[in-house]
């Protein structure tokens, strides 16, 4: 169980062309769902916390209008990368909370997408 | 500022020993702790949650956990090269984000 998924796990795409990830739990319903960055060699970085049925909540730096998600269900978030630039070029991973009662919140992650912009 | 450290490492171990990773963090209303694992270019694979003081054995896996100290650990034991990963501890105050550490990298070695 707690399986997340990823679509698409590549994408490339040229400058200033907006690119749309989709991430799923599969087997459990998530309420919230997170969307993360890394950069090679580089940590994890939070981008964004998306919860069903409400706007996004933005980490400090990232621009809200550029990373449009949106939350449309207790199983679907997506994340668009609006007029992407080659700096844009990451790996993007998105991780879903799966809600144990008693036991706290477990984040699962999804496999990732690599995003090039040319 | 929620800080959780971890010592980026690497960390190296000869196949079969006991690999031991640290993590302290900063946030004592802390209350869920998590270890990741992440191989180069994939996303990381939850490896153990631990939420009460004490230790958490799964297969070759303990988890070690103290409040006091805002420590929490990882042991591996019968170290293989399969497990050579860069290892994310992870922190959450309920309700909030997890905080990640920038990970430490293990190599097992032959």
């Amino acid at each position: 169980g707690a399986v997340v998924s990823q679509h698409p796990s590549w994408v490339i795409c040229k400058s200033g062309t907006s690119v749309k990830i989709e991430c799923r739990s599969l087997d459990f319903q998530a309420t919230t769902m997170f969307w993360y960055r890394q950069f090679p060699k580089q940590s994890l970085m939070l981008m964004a916390t998306s919860n069903e049925g409400s706007k996004a909540t933005y980490e400090q730096g990232v621009e809200k209008d550029k990373f449009l998600i949106n939350h449309a269900s207790l199983t679907l978030s997506t994340l668009t990368v609006t007029s992407a630039h080659p700096e844009d070029s990451s790996f993007y991973i998105c991780s879903a909370r799966a809600l144990r009662a008693g036991l706290g919140e477990t984040q699962y992650f999804g496999p990732g997408t690599r995003l090039l912009v040319l | 500022q929620k800080e959780v450290e971890q010592n980026s490492g690497p960390l190296s171990v000869p196949e079969g020993a006991i690999a031991s990773l640290n993590c302290t963090y900063s946030d004592r209303g802390s209350q869920s702790f998590f270890w990741y694992r992440q191989y180069s270019g994939k996303s990381p694979e939850l490896i153990m949650s631990i939420y009460s003081n004490g230790d958490k054995e799964d297969g070759r896996f303990t988890a070690q956990l103290n409040k006091a100290s805002q420590y929490v650990s990882l042991l591996i034991r019968d170290s293989q090269p399969s497990d050579s990963a860069t290892y994310l501890c992870a922190v959450s105050n309920s309700g909030y984000a997890l905080n990640f550490g920038k990970g430490t990298s293990l190599l097992v070695t032959p």
